[in-house]
């Protein structure tokens, strides 16, 4: 089982605000991702990130920003907050090796009003 | 480019009966395939991989999956169906170096009594 915690797990805010969902884990992983899930819908990678100072911007164009200062933290930051904002957000990390298995957060809701 | 295709939105089974779901993949390469199970509100849990070797791979929770390369295609198949296995499943693609997952809209499967 793997260690990587997402907090919050739900937050509704109003429009406008800034917020910063978390992601940790414990398992020493070099990669780490972030996914935008919507109801029923695939996941998108918005961003990712190699190692420490490390950040690389996903497939899906994304208004949040990352940073990579601890190996095992790894927040995403929404300078103002839209309702367009409103989803499901996936935190992942895998090993440092070639493609392998990545280990998925439980997610954080976020509604924007 | 790499893309996943689950060509079933929603599959209805009864408890005891087997199931298969069908994942198609496009990829130029030897691919690396998941399959991942989403309960609600929750993150994604591996139910299993292959990279290489047997193209029959064994999982958790008595799931088993076939690579076939002249078909592309990965389906996830179950003997026995029971009502916990009612969840979200993705079949997801790496993208070569990259470290990158591409995943599948999903098929969200339904268990009858």
């Amino acid at each position: 089982e793997a260690d990587i915690y997402q907090t919050p797990r739900y937050l509704v805010i109003g429009t406008g605000k800034k917020i910063t969902l978390e992601c940790s884990q414990t398992m020493g992983h070099d990669k780490m991702y972030w996914y935008q899930q919507d109801p029923g819908m695939e996941l998108h990678l918005i961003h990712y990130s190699y190692g420490v100072n490390s950040t690389e911007k996903g497939d899906l164009s994304s208004e949040s920003t990352v940073s990579r200062i601890r190996t095992e933290h790894f927040p995403l930051t929404l300078e103002s907050a839209r309702p367009s904002h409103t989803s499901q957000y996936l935190c992942a990390s895998s090993p440092g090796q070639n493609q392998e298995t990545q280990y998925f957060g439980p997610g954080t809701r976020l509604l924007v009003l | 480019a790499q893309s996943v295709t689950q060509p079933d939105i929603h599959i209805t089974v009864s408890e005891g009966a087997s199931l298969e779901l069908r994942c198609n993949y496009s990829y130029g390469a030897t691919p690396y395939l998941f399959w991942y199970v989403q309960s609600p509100g929750q993150g994604l849990q591996l139910l299993l991989k292959y990279f290489s070797g047997d193209t029959l791979v064994q999982g958790i929770k008595g799931f088993e999956a076939e690579f076939k390369r002249s078909q592309s295609s990965f389906n996830l198949r179950k003997p026995s169906v029971h009502w916990s296995d009612a969840a979200e499943y993705f079949c997801a693609v790496g993208a070569g170096s990259s470290y990158k997952l591409i995943f599948g809209s999903g098929t969200r499967l339904l268990v009858r009594p």
